[in-house]
């Protein structure tokens, strides 16, 4: 079936690093990719998406391009701040219109 | 415009209980999905109703139930409860739109069960 693979651990970096989140995935077809924040004690909150190949997907300084030959959606971005402290959430769209989610990763950001 | 919302916020439920949690698609959308947040699983479906019928289920036992209502809102029932049923209790809605459908998510309901 479909899934979505994420990195393992948490990641804890500097303000102002560059962050690269990586994210894979199995699927038949060509589903809908998607980034989604999770700030602590609240819902998912859509980051970015892209629905074909080559696509890239971009919001809030985060950018992640849809690479077909490598199965892959790496959120980027160039110079993090402490408020962009939350868990991220890679996400496939599968064509039962459920999403199939990533595990997750805590990125923290340290002044 | 008013988001996804969800009620109550926080629940404690007794093992055995049943519970219902309810969920207030975006003005205009169709579809509600329910996904459950437990720690250390993950995310994961549960159930998808769009036009007052159950589209889609995941991999949950019958005591996980639910429905939509003629103005698009849904109920989650959980009969029954066990400990690890206590999880954050995602609802979100979209429009179906051809092949690209984007779900917006509801803050969410955090289920202990004791």
């Amino acid at each position: 079936g479909n899934s979505v693979t994420q990195m393992e651990g948490p990641v804890t970096l500097s303000e102002e690093a560059f962050l690269t989140i990586n994210c894979t995935y199995t699927a038949t077809g060509y589903p809908s990719l998607f980034w989604y924040v999770q700030y602590p004690g609240e819902g998912l909150q859509l980051l970015l998406k892209a629905t074909k190949a080559d696509d890239k997907g971009s919001n809030k300084g985060f950018e992640a391009t849809y690479r077909k030959e490598t199965t892959s959606f790496h959120l980027e971005k160039g110079s993090v701040q402490v408020s962009d402290s939350a868990v991220y959430f890679c996400a496939l769209k599968e064509g039962n219109n459920r999403l199939a989610f990533g595990k997750g990763n805590q990125v923290v950001v340290i002044p | 415009e008013a988001g996804v919302t969800q009620s109550p916020t926080h629940l404690i439920k007794t093992r055995g209980q049943q519970v219902t949690l309810r969920c207030s698609p975006i003005s205009g959308h169709t579809s509600v999905y329910w996904y459950q947040q437990a720690l250390g699983l993950g995310l994961q479906f549960l159930l998808w109703y769009d036009e007052g019928e159950e589209r889609n289920r995941g991999n949950f036992p019958p005591r996980f139930s639910g429905r939509q209502f003629p103005n698009y809102s849904s109920e989650l029932n959980v009969n029954a409860l066990e400990l690890e049923d206590s999880a954050l209790y995602l609802c979100a809605s979209s429009l179906i739109q051809g092949r690209y459908t984007e779900a917006f998510f509801g803050q969410g309901t955090r289920l202990t069960v004791v």
